[in-house]
């Protein structure tokens, strides 16, 4: 079947806008994972949603950014008021509850000006 | 909290040659161990994992890793490199029972003829 799917596949914004970045995980996965890869930092986890529980949050670098999964499938990833160091490739993530393969999308690639 | 070091941020190899990328990691607590493979533009794909069992895991495509758990390693190996294994490898680790991910900072392979 389909992959993970994540769109945009690249976006450019400038500085203090906010963006969207949604994430289409595999049919059939509960668990969704967001992570970032930027330059400075590597791959860095930043939010999980698992089924119906609270997401880990853990991750976030700060409250500007949030996410939300509605009806425990598509995901959004929101960045208010971007920064130039959020400027990284985001990456969407899903596998099957308890499973501990996760399957990656392609990634949005946000670069902010 | 877990952590993962690759030394080694670029290995440059001859085809056919045999080639090594070393991954540590730490954890006070049982792990998953995982590489994952990123090839030029495209996103991240599961190369092989160790679960429990067997401490010799093995890829399709001819790559293995070790886990010894004496030396907190998890080395990837492949006896014959070819063109195509240029890519970047990372090393991850998770918690028995959570399924974040902890990324090392990557490896970049580099195979030419």
């Amino acid at each position: 079947g389909a992959g993970v799917s994540q769109s945009p596949s690249n976006k450019v914004t400038e500085k203090g806008k906010d963006v969207e970045l949604r994430c289409d995980p595999i049919s059939g996965h509960t668990a969704l994972y967001w992570y970032r890869q930027s330059l400075g930092q590597g791959l860095e986890f930043l939010i999980y949603f698992q089924g119906n529980s609270a997401p880990d949050k853990s991750g976030l670098p700060s409250d500007r950014f949030s996410a939300e999964r509605t009806g425990g499938s598509v995901s959004t990833l929101t960045i208010q008021r971007t920064q130039q160091e959020d400027s990284a490739v985001y990456l969407c993530a899903s596998s099957l509850i308890g499973a501990e393969t996760q399957y990656f999308g392609p990634g949005t690639r946000l670069l902010v000006l | 909290a877990q952590s993962v070091t690759q030394l080694d941020s670029q290995v440059p190899v001859f085809e056919e040659a045999p080639v090594e990328l070393r991954c540590n990691y730490s954890s006070s607590v049982s792990v998953y161990l995982f590489w994952y493979v990123q090839y030029p533009n495209q996103g991240l794909q599961l190369l092989l994992k160790y679960l429990s069992g067997s401490t010799l895991v093995e890829s399709i495509n001819g790559f293995e890793a070790e886990f010894n758990k004496s030396q907190t390693s998890f080395h990837l190996r492949k006896p014959s490199v070819h063109i195509s294994d240029t890519a970047e490898y990372f090393c991850a680790v998770s918690r028995t029972g959570f399924q974040k991910l902890v990324f090392g900072t990557g490896t970049r392979l580099l195979v030419s003829p």
